[in-house]
């Protein structure tokens, strides 16, 4: 079945060095990408997605590129502050929208002064 | 704040008991979708209802089940309750069943089965 992966946290940076949360899939057909965050104590929020091969979604300095050849689509931002520390999950949605999504198993990032 | 409410925000009871959760979804959104995160498990889809329809399943256990009412609000009711059923439970909604609808997340019920 369709499932996703994520690298394993916790990912532990300083503020302005560049991140990368590496994420592949599985899926049959072509779905569609997705990365969400979660701040402590709050639900997830929609960072940005990608619904073809090689669109590039972007969002508050995050940007990732769906890869069909490589099936990834890895998270990355150039300078991380502070307050980007969260969880990260990348997911997929099957159906070619936002149903039924599936997450992969989140990557904790902290960022110190 | 993404509009969706759930309540309560915390719930500690002990096994074998009944709990319910509730969601109150977007204003004009019409589906409703509830996700369990725990962590041996990750987030896992448990269902779907659109204006008060069954519409998808996943991974719900028959101990557990939901509805969504005519005001659009839904409830999962969890019975039996084990321990492995600690979790933090969140909703989400979008307005509609898939396509160009985002999915809103709630900030979800904390579960502890004791």
């Amino acid at each position: 079945g369709n499932s996703v992966t994520q690298m394993e946290g916790p990912v532990t940076l300083s503020e302005e060095a560049f991140l990368t949360i590496n994420c592949t899939y599985t899926a049959t057909g072509y779905p569609s990408l997705f990365w969400y965050v979660q701040y402590p104590g709050e639900g997830l929020q929609l960072l940005l997605k990608a619904t073809k091969a090689d669109d590039k979604g972007s969002n508050k300095g995050f940007e990732a590129t769906y890869r069909k050849e490589t099936t990834s689509f890895h998270l990355e931002k150039g300078s991380v502050q502070v307050s980007d520390s969260a969880v990260y999950f990348c997911a997929l949605s099957d159906g070619g929208g936002y149903n039924k999504l599936i997450f992969g198993a989140g990557t904790r990032l902290a960022v110190h002064p | 704040d993404s509009g969706v409410t759930q309540t309560p925000k915390h719930l500690i009871t002990a096994t074998g008991q009944r709990v319910t959760l509730r969601c109150s979804p977007r204003s004009g959104d019409l589906s409703v979708y509830w996700y369990q995160q725990s962590l041996d498990q990750g987030l896992q889809f448990l269902i779907q209802y659109y204006n008060g329809e069954e519409r998808a399943k996943g991974n719900i256990l028959e101990r557990f089940s939901a509805q969504q009412f005519p005001d659009l609000h839904s409830e999962l009711n969890l019975s039996s309750l084990e321990l492995g059923d600690s979790a933090l439970y969140f909703c989400a909604s979008s307005a509609g069943t898939g396509g160009s609808s985002p999915l809103h997340f709630g900030n979800g019920t904390r579960l502890t089965v004791t």
